[in-house]
């Protein structure tokens, strides 16, 4: 069966610090990969969404970064932290069955990051 | 652009049938309807998806008028562990990746 792994749960950095948050999908290949953030009382933001390996597309311009080095992996980063990026991310996976058929998206359990 | 509108909250009672609108008036032929709900502090689960016939599972039945410009979950008996926030989302079946999520509706289940 298929799982999302998604660490840390909880994370408190410090203004200007770097960040990188990884998720790691198992049981199923060539995934659509995503990543959302959810501010205190607000909706999900898509930040990013990945095709394929190397393949990224961003939603909304920010100082946040994603890469995806293998076909499961995708990896949040940031150089420098703001106050402003203080939410819940959330990590989501999606297949897009023969035909072009996308399946419904199944999300990991977040990180809560604080930034001080 | 999330394509779709959902009141902010609502209460429904314990036991009883919670109904969901969603109104998504411009939606095109490709797309589906997609519920997710998500409860505090946890990722969002997939409840249920349709085109334009009416679709149950063991959670939920999903309504979707003929015209297919609004739908409506039913959670037929509602208990306190539905308390959550519902996300209505209509999304491309062929090949558009992206999925847009708006504010969805705050369901809370009143004992």
């Amino acid at each position: 069966s298929q799982t999302i792994h998604q660490w840390p749960a909880t994370l408190v950095q410090p203004v200007g610090s770097p960040l990188s948050l990884e998720c790691t999908v198992e049981g199923t290949s060539n995934p659509n990969l995503y990543w959302y953030r959810q501010a205190a009382g607000r909706g999900l933001q898509l930040l990013f969404y990945s095709v394929g390996i190397g393949q990224i597309s961003s939603e909304v311009p920010q100082n946040l970064s994603a890469s995806r080095p293998q076909d499961r992996q995708f990896i949040l980063s940031s150089k420098k932290l703001l106050l402003s990026d203080s939410g819940f991310y959330l990590c989501a996976w999606s297949v897009m069955m023969t035909g072009k058929l996308n399946t419904e998206a199944f999300f990991g359990q977040g990180t809560r990051l604080t930034v001080v | 652009d999330a394509k779709t509108t959902q009141p902010p909250s609502m209460d429904c009672a314990e036991g009883r049938a919670a109904n969901l609108p969603c109104n998504h008036s411009t939606i095109s032929g490709n797309e589906y309807v997609y519920w997710y709900r998500q409860i505090h502090s946890q990722g969002p689960q997939y409840i249920i998806h349709g085109l334009k016939n009416n679709e149950t599972n063991e959670m939920a039945s999903l309504i979707i008028t003929e015209d297919r410009k609004s739908s409506t979950l039913i959670l037929p008996h509602a208990t306190l562990r539905d308390t959550a926030v519902y996300y209505c989302i209509v999304r491309d079946y062929f090949g558009n990746e992206k999925l847009t999520f708006g504010t969805g509706t705050r369901l809370t289940i009143i004992p």
